[in-house]
């Protein structure tokens, strides 16, 4: 079986333009997180959805970030304007909400990198 | 703000040697897991632990859930190069993964 999807595993973009990193989480999912790691603050999750409804986005840093379930087997997360410091590896991940397990299993990344 | 608290951050043994890293946090978790990253890939977990007390071996890795569930442990016997990695703990809340910031651990041959 597939496990989960990312695109594109590379990004190189300048200043100011507008980013969009796309993930297909494992089919029969139904939650689906984003996250960020860089050396200096490790794995921040972003937003996670359940459902396709989005549950918490209180770690989205700025108004410049923005994510979208439009079904169960796809979402982006788009960054408008991008910035440098939004450099880092972005990762998606996707679990069966089953109780007290919350066990999460993750895409290989976007690495992310702004000029 | 939930936090988790690895140590250490950075270990660097000799292939053959023991070694344990620890995950603690003032909150109690619903479950703890541990992950483990290789450089240019996603997490890849390792185990779940649920109960207090619980202890879990996967081959040379041994891992342990505190009695109050706020704390872990992962030993390792007889380190090999292929341990090499990030390994990262994180504690269940609600829907969501409180991640540590993970121990970066290199294992010379």
């Amino acid at each position: 079986d597939a496990g989960v999807i990312q695109s594109p595993r590379h990004e190189v973009t300048e200043m100011g333009q507008e980013v969009t990193l796309r993930c297909k989480p494992i089919s029969g999912h139904n939650s689906l997180f984003w996250y960020r790691q860089t050396m200096m603050r490790g794995l921040e999750l972003l937003i996670y959805f359940n459902n396709n409804v989005p549950i918490d986005d209180s770690g989205m840093p700025e108004d410049r970030f923005s994510a979208k379930m439009p079904n169960a087997s796809f979402s982006t997360l788009k960054i408008q304007p991008s910035e440098p410091r939004d450099s880092a590896v972005y990762f998606c991940a996707s679990s069966l909400t089953s109780g007290r397990l919350n066990e999460q299993f993750f895409g290989p990344g976007t690495r992310l990198t702004v000029l | 703000t939930q936090l988790l608290e690895q140590s250490p951050q950075f270990l660097s043994i000799q292939e053959g040697e023991n070694l344990t890293v620890y995950c603690n946090s003032s909150s109690v978790f619903s479950s703890l897991q541990w992950y483990r990253q290789e450089p240019g890939e996603g997490p890849v977990l390792l185990v779940t632990v649920v109960t207090g007390g619980e202890v879990k071996k996967l081959k040379r890795l041994t891992f342990q859930f505190g009695d109050a569930r706020k704390d872990s442990s992962l030993h390792i016997t007889a380190a090999q190069p292929g341990d090499t990695g990030l390994y990262l703990c994180a504690g269940g809340q609600g829907g969501k993964l409180i991640f540590g910031q993970g121990t970066e651990l290199s294992v010379k041959p």
